[in-house]
């Protein structure tokens, strides 16, 4: 079975410094996609950024950025010029397909950011 | 608005009853699930509808069950509720279209107590 291990459960970071969250993961597959979702307090799972694993380039979405390294088995998460409003529970999540429209969906255990003022 | 709904989005319950936990979503996806969130544990998967017409049972599948009612619609049914059931419980959608984005889509949580 897929498993998704983060192995901080606790980071915090300076108001405006780089952090970088660590994600790996189990697969023997070679086609899948990977994701980060953040939680705020309210609970509501939003989507940060994806990557597909046939892709080399490294996703980037404004603050956020990935580094993906398909024979490691990692996704680590970074997040440049921190704010008060990234503190939030920071889900990695691995997708791949099982079947025609089917798909197993696997996340790991969470790490609480919390931001410094 | 597009997405996902689920209710109710608050709940408490005594122990032994029972309760109905309704999703729907309204982008035509194929495949949904429920998964239960506690504190330390992360998203834990508790049944899946690959497609309309089959379900399968996820990690934590003991004392719940599910319908996939027609394409839109997973309920997750709570037959006699234990605390230990205490939790929220997501819903996500997923689209089987290439191209589509591959989002994972989720609802905004149920809030279940029981005591």
């Amino acid at each position: 079975a897929q498993t998704v291990t983060q192995s901080q459960p606790e980071m915090s970071v300076q108001e405006a410094e780089t952090v970088t969250l660590s994600c790996t993961y189990d697969t023997s597959e070679s086609d899948y996609y990977l994701f980060w979702y953040k939680q705020p307090p309210s609970r509501q799972m939003i989507l940060v950024i994806r990557q597909e694993a046939y892709k080399q380039q490294n996703a980037t979405e404004n603050r956020f950025s990935v580094n993906f390294q398909k024979a490691a088995k990692s996704f680590s998460l970074k997040i440049s010029d921190s704010q008060l409003g990234d503190a939030a529970m920071y889900f990695c999540a691995y997708r791949r397909e099982t079947g025609a429209g089917s798909y197993q969906l696997t996340f790991g255990k969470g790490t609480k950011l919390s931001v410094i003022p | 608005n597009a997405g996902v709904t689920q209710t109710p989005k608050f709940q408490v319950l005594k122990t032994g009853q029972s309760m109905t936990l309704q999703c729907a979503q309204d982008m035509n996806h194929n495949s949904m699930y429920w998964y239960r969130q506690d504190p330390g544990m992360g998203l834990r998967l508790i049944y899946y509808s690959a497609s309309e017409g089959t379900t399968d049972k996820g990690e934590v599948p003991n004392g719940y069950n599910v319908s996939r009612l027609n394409k839109r619609e997973f309920s997750l049914r709570l037959e006699s509720a234990a605390p230990s059931q205490t939790s929220v419980y997501f819903c996500a959608s997923i689209s089987g279209r290439v191209g589509s984005g591959n989002t994972i889509y989720f609802g905004e949580g149920s809030w279940l107590t029981v005591v």
